[in-house]
């Protein structure tokens, strides 16, 4: 059984340019939750898709969307990127949006 | 959003000793976990534990849900035990952490 993965490992991008990450579900999963983790801080939910919905958002602009699809995988779109925004981005997966999460490996953004 | 707060922030063991670290919520949840961070980033589930008590090797968890905190118990800590533990939780749709404890265990 495969894990949660997630892709690219690292990137580092520009103030004012545009990204996208990418995550992998556990097999069988149809939930998938994004979250940042600032340095030395807890993560912070973003959003969590269920069956290709967005089920549920925490606090951040509109500019942080995203997709799942039919595969439950998902991506994370980041538009104008701040400096305030590097950080490491994980995403989970479980069988359900009240569920045990699994996480992936994350990703870790850099903005310059 | 629910807010959770860790205690202690920081904690360091000799090798072999016992902690207990604790997780408060400010309001009630139906989705709680344990997770232990290992220095490359990755969140390692420790335990899933909306209520009640668990146990996995050296490792115990507790939930008391009508008064809304956990607690995680560490026997005879190993310096692999290192690492930041953080506690999870959530109702439905959004999920909050807490800030995380710091563990050092030396030899």
């Amino acid at each position: 059984e495969t894990g949660v993965t997630q892709s690219p490992t690292h990137l580092i991008k520009t103030r004012g340019q545009q990204v996208t990450l990418r995550c992998s579900s556990q097999s069988g999963h149809n939930t998938v939750s994004w979250y940042q983790q600032a340095l030395g801080q807890g993560p912070q939910f973003i959003f969590q898709y269920y069956r290709e919905e967005e089920n549920g958002r925490g606090n951040f602009p509109p500019r942080f969307s995203g997709l799942q699809f039919p595969n439950y995988s998902s991506e994370l779109n980041v538009n104008a990127l701040e400096l305030d925004d590097s950080a490491l981005y994980l995403c989970a997966s479980s069988l359900g949006p009240v569920q045990e999460q699994y996480f992936g490996p994350g990703t870790r953004l850099t903005v310059t | 959003g629910i807010q959770v707060e860790q205690s202690p922030p920081d904690l360091i063991l000799q090798e072999g000793a016992n902690s207990t670290l604790r997780c408060n919520f400010s309001d009630s949840v139906n989705n709680l976990q344990w997770f232990h961070q290992n220095p490359w980033g990755q969140l390692i589930n420790l335990f899933y534990i909306p209520s009640g008590t668990k146990q996995n090797g050296r490792l115990s968890a507790t939930t008391v849900a009508t008064e809304r905190y956990s607690l995680l118990y560490i026997s005879s800590s190993q310096t692999t035990d290192s690492g930041v533990y953080f506690c999870a939780g959530g109702t439905g749709n959004q999920f909050y952490f807490g800030t995380g404890t710091s563990l050092t265990v030396i030899p």
